[in-house]
């Protein structure tokens, strides 16, 4: 099972807005409309902030926002403030039910 | 408020086996899947497998089938997971993370780490 594949890392200055891709096949992003996303700052567990591929959960910020076409899926982060600051993870469903998140990307805000 | 709560930290040799688990509280156990994600230092996610705690059904990643196997106890609204013939890649923080009911994870325990070393 190969992971899905993002940008090691991605940064932008304050007020900015940044896109992280995330690719995989037509046996998991691109069969299913199962995308979400994480953040993850240092020490800390990893939050969702985006589920099946547009949907933020109550309470998070509207600066984040996903879409896919195909089989990538990108996550945007508009206006970025310092606190955006973290390691954030694609997941996806996959065609013999199980799941498989990305390798991660590093985004610093500079 | 609904809070995961996971045990503590394990030291374990290799070819040894721990157990690991992930009491829920703050609503209904039975009505959310529960993930196993793990993730060694400095590395990233890797997801294990699900359970379904109203019937105990699993699934694994290959990866895992066969040498973690995922439990729970009803009674005490806790999942489980048994990791056996341990090696020293098996060093990683474990999550347990509840299931949305929308393919994702809205909630996560602390993370209980397990290092394998001898």
């Amino acid at each position: 099972q190969s992971a899905l594949t993002q940008p090691a890392s991605v940064s932008g200055s304050p007020g900015q807005w940044i896109t992280i891709s995330c690719t995989g096949t037509s046996s998991d992003v691109g069969g299913y409309n199962f995308v979400s996303w994480y953040q993850q700052h240092p020490g800390q567990a990893p939050k969702l902030i985006i589920y099946d591929v547009t949907n933020r959960p109550s309470g998070v910020s509207t600066r984040f926002s996903g879409s896919k076409s195909g089989n990538t899926a990108s996550l945007t982060i508009s206006g970025l403030q310092a606190e955006d600051e973290a390691d954030y993870y694609c997941c996806s469903y996959r065609s013999d039910t199980t799941y498989v998140f990305g390798g991660g990307t590093r985004v610093t805000v500079l | 408020q609904v809070q995961l709560v996971q045990s503590g930290a394990e030291v374990k040799k290799p070819g040894a086996s721990v157990k690991i688990s992930c009491t829920a509280f703050g609503y209904t156990f039975t009505n959310n899947k529960f993930h196993w994600v793990r993730q060694a230092p400095g590395q990233g996610l890797e997801w294990i497998g699900i359970i379904n705690p109203k019937d105990g059904a699993t699934r694994y990643a290959q990866k895992f089938q066969g040498r973690f196997i995922m439990t729970r106890d009803t009674s005490t609204s806790t999942v489980y997971m048994e990791l056996s013939s341990l090696r020293s890649e098996d060093t990683a923080l474990y999550f347990c993370m509840r299931d949305n009911t929308r393919w994702a994870c809205d909630y996560s325990g602390q993370g209980s780490l397990v290092t394998v070393s001898t």
